[in-house]
């Protein structure tokens, strides 16, 4: 089973900052590997795909890069609406596993 | 738009059975994959289980499998998940999700519903 873990669990920001969360998995899994954004008391939703394909209706300041075993999600400017928790995902596997990372809580400083 | 509303989550006993739903609309279900997800109370999320566009490709997480099947039926544009023999662990909020791409299955979720709660409890 591939397992994915993110750092760091939680972070504090401020507005305009910029932020990176990590998400590592235990073997390759190529570019594999999705970013979700949920808000408290919502659905997820899909922010990148592919590792760096930013789903359409997504703000440029998020990004994705990586591929292998490490990859990571940047906000090159957070705003206000972005405080939210990220989930990293791989889908690497046949059959499927789409295993998630454990998510970082994004928190205003 | 498309709109994905789920139901048939509520309390039930360990060892009990429920059926969700989720009803699709604003796009045309047939041709696309179908997700469920979970996500226990204050924790991470979990993929549940996936049919294909056509119902002939189906898989499940380990935890569930025995237990819950998916399926899927293209003339009410409606996804299902029947789950038996629950357990406390299958606590959750279930999401059903769409795949993003037609014709095939990515793990892409683009959307998800609104979730049903399913509380298992003695």
């Amino acid at each position: 089973d591939i397992q994915m873990t993110q750092s760091p669990s939680s972070l504090s920001a401020s507005v305009g900052d910029r932020v990176t969360i990590t998400c590592r998995s235990s073997q390759s899994i190529s570019r594999s590997l999705n970013w979700y954004q949920q808000k408290p008391g919502r659905a997820p939703k899909l922010l990148i795909y592919a590792a760096s394909t930013l789903q359409s209706g997504v703000p440029s300041r998020f990004t994705g890069s990586g591929s292998g075993t490490d990859f990571t999600l940047t906000i090159s400017s957070l705003q206000p609406e972005d405080f939210a928790t990220y989930y990293c995902q791989q889908t690497h596997n046949t059959p499927p596993e789409y295993t998630f990372g454990q998510g970082t809580k994004l928190e205003i400083k | 738009q498309v709109q994905l509303v789920e139901s048939g989550g509520g309390v039930v006993q360990p060892g009990g059975s429920l059926r969700l739903s989720c009803a699709a609309s604003g796009f045309t279900f047939s041709i696309y994959g179908m997700h469920w997800v979970r996500q226990a109370p204050d924790k991470g999320l979990e993929w549940v289980a996936v049919i294909s566009y056509d119902g002939s490709n189906i898989y499940y997480t380990d935890s569930v499998k025995g237990r819950f099947t998916i399926s899927r039926d293209k003339s009410k544009n409606t996804l299902f998940l029947q789950m038996n023999s629950l357990r406390v662990e299958d606590t959750a909020m279930y999401y059903c999700a769409k795949d993003k791409v037609r014709a095939t299955v990515t793990g892409w979720f683009d959307p998800w519903g609104q979730g049903t709660l399913v509380t298992v409890s003695s």
